[in-house]
């Protein structure tokens, strides 16, 4: 079957930080871009950052450059992101997208609260 | 504030043709490709729609997708209870750098 599966979501204070894993299975997950993609709750679809294929490049959104890094392991399938300095507004369902070309698969999503 | 506009409501009735738009810029629709996701309430989104007219394997052909200049639309026809649900456009934007979502539209079939 091919999925992604999202962990490492949790309750954080502010200021910390924290590591977010995707395990792929059942597909090639070398072959494809990656992604993070968050909705905070009630709220849309806010893409967060995206890797290519091998690591040479990446991509974030203005509101996370300089605290957050992707990065992605091609021998293990998996896709990371390293959360630091987090804000209340960083509060989010986390999904991981991996996809092009008509493929795209999501994860089920991991929940990030950023509360004191 | 969506870098991508989209109406907040669409509905029909059951049968019906509605049509969702995506209003952007010359930076993203104007120059990349369009992509549409659906979302139901709880789960992840589904990819219906890419490279603007594209359909993925699975997709019903009820689904279609047009681009015309800097605006794109989504369009379902003889509409099921079963397409009640959130939809997000999405595209490459040159001058962020990044990919940008519409605000999304809840879809609610009377």
């Amino acid at each position: 079957e091919v999925q992604l599966v999202e962990s490492g979501g949790t309750l954080v204070q502010p200021g910390g930080s924290l590591r977010l894993s995707c395990a792929a299975s059942g597909f090639t997950s070398s072959s494809y871009w990656m992604s993070w993609v968050r909705q905070a709750p009630g709220k849309g679809l806010e893409w967060v950052a995206n890797i290519k294929q091998d690591g040479s490049e990446k991509y974030y959104v203005d509101s996370v450059k300089g605290r957050f890094t992707i990065s992605r392991d091609n021998a293990k399938n998996s896709l990371y992101l390293q959360m630091n300095s987090l804000r209340a507004e960083d509060t989010a369902v986390y999904y991981c997208e991996a996809g092009g070309n008509g493929m795209d698969v999501w994860g089920q999503g991991t929940m990030v609260t950023v509360s004191s | 504030q969506s870098v991508l506009t989209q109406p907040p409501s669409a509905s029909g009735t059951p049968g019906q043709r509605v049509t969702i738009s995506c209003s952007g810029s010359s930076s993203n629709i104007g120059t990349n490709y369009v992509y549409w996701y659906q979302q139901f309430p709880g789960t992840a989104p589904k990819l219906l729609i890419y490279r603007n007219n594209q359909r993925p394997s699975g997709v019903p052909d009820r689904f279609s997708g047009s681009k015309s200049g800097t605006s794109a639309s989504l369009a379902i026809s003889g509409l099921r209870s079963e397409d009640e649900a959130d939809y997000y456009c999405a595209a490459w934007d040159d001058s962020l750098s990044g990919r940008v979502f519409g605000g999304g539209t809840k879809l609610t079939v009377l």
